[in-house]
């Protein structure tokens, strides 16, 4: 059975510092994806990250992938206010039918 | 960009009654659309997965008679919560895929559904 865990679970962030969101899963996976999710709002795609080795950055927010550690982070460089969110990893597998696994979030908050 | 629309956005009711909720991709067509539910500060629980014009693929420990699943065309999937009692209130998301398994999934925006 697929298992994708993040870590932290939360974290408080000061604006202007640096952050990393890790995503650990436990088998071969085709893709992995970010996600950003505000209260009471849908999922907000934010990567899709293919092959091992892959970085792809977005304003402040960097992704990149290492498949043979089965690792994904997600880097927050100088956090603001607006980056206040709940962010997913989530791992799709073909021979599961492409179905995503979720990991479990972590809930991030920016202080000034 | 691939639009996934889902309705009603946020629905109260009384306990007994019956919810559908649609999802629909509006500029692409989807042979496979998944139901998902997430309960307050949670991940995303897959409920099942909606295959056009055949019976969908239920999760381990979700009721298929509580949750009747539609997939009667390329556009259109719906999830109908039958017979709701309190602990079904959730937020339920639907995705849709593009024909080709190689997309990536399309979220809706999400039902609210609470049921008293």
């Amino acid at each position: 059975e697929l298992k994708v865990e993040q870590n932290p679970l939360f974290l408080s962030m000061q604006e202007g510092k640096n952050y990393t969101i890790y995503c650990n899963y436990s088998t071969t996976s085709d893709r992995l994806y970010w996600y950003r999710q505000d209260p009471g709002k849908s999922l907000e795609s934010l990567f899709v990250l293919l092959s091992n080795g892959a970085v792809k950055q977005e304003g402040r927010l960097m992704a990149s992938l290492d498949t043979k550690a089965r690792l994904s982070t997600l880097h927050i460089t100088a956090a603001v206010h607006d980056l206040s969110a709940t962010y997913f990893c989530a791992v799709d597998v073909k021979a599961a039918g492409n179905k995503l696994t979720f990991g479990g979030g972590t809930r991030v908050l920016v202080k000034p | 960009g691939a639009v996934v629309s889902q309705h009603p956005s946020w629905v109260i009711c009384k306990s007994g009654t019956s919810v559908k909720i649609e999802c629909r991709s509006l500029d692409f067509q989807a042979t496979t659309m998944f139901w998902y539910r997430q309960f307050p500060k949670k991940s995303l629980m897959l409920m099942a997965t909606s295959n056009e014009g055949s019976k969908a693929t239920y999760e381990q420990g979700v009721e298929k008679d509580k949750f009747l699943i539609n997939h009667a065309s390329l556009t259109l999937s719906t999830l109908t919560v039958t017979s709701a009692h309190p602990e079904d209130s959730s937020f339920y998301i639907c995705s849709a895929r593009p024909g080709n398994s190689n997309q990536p999934q399309h979220f809706g925006d999400g039902t609210r559904l609470s049921i008293l």
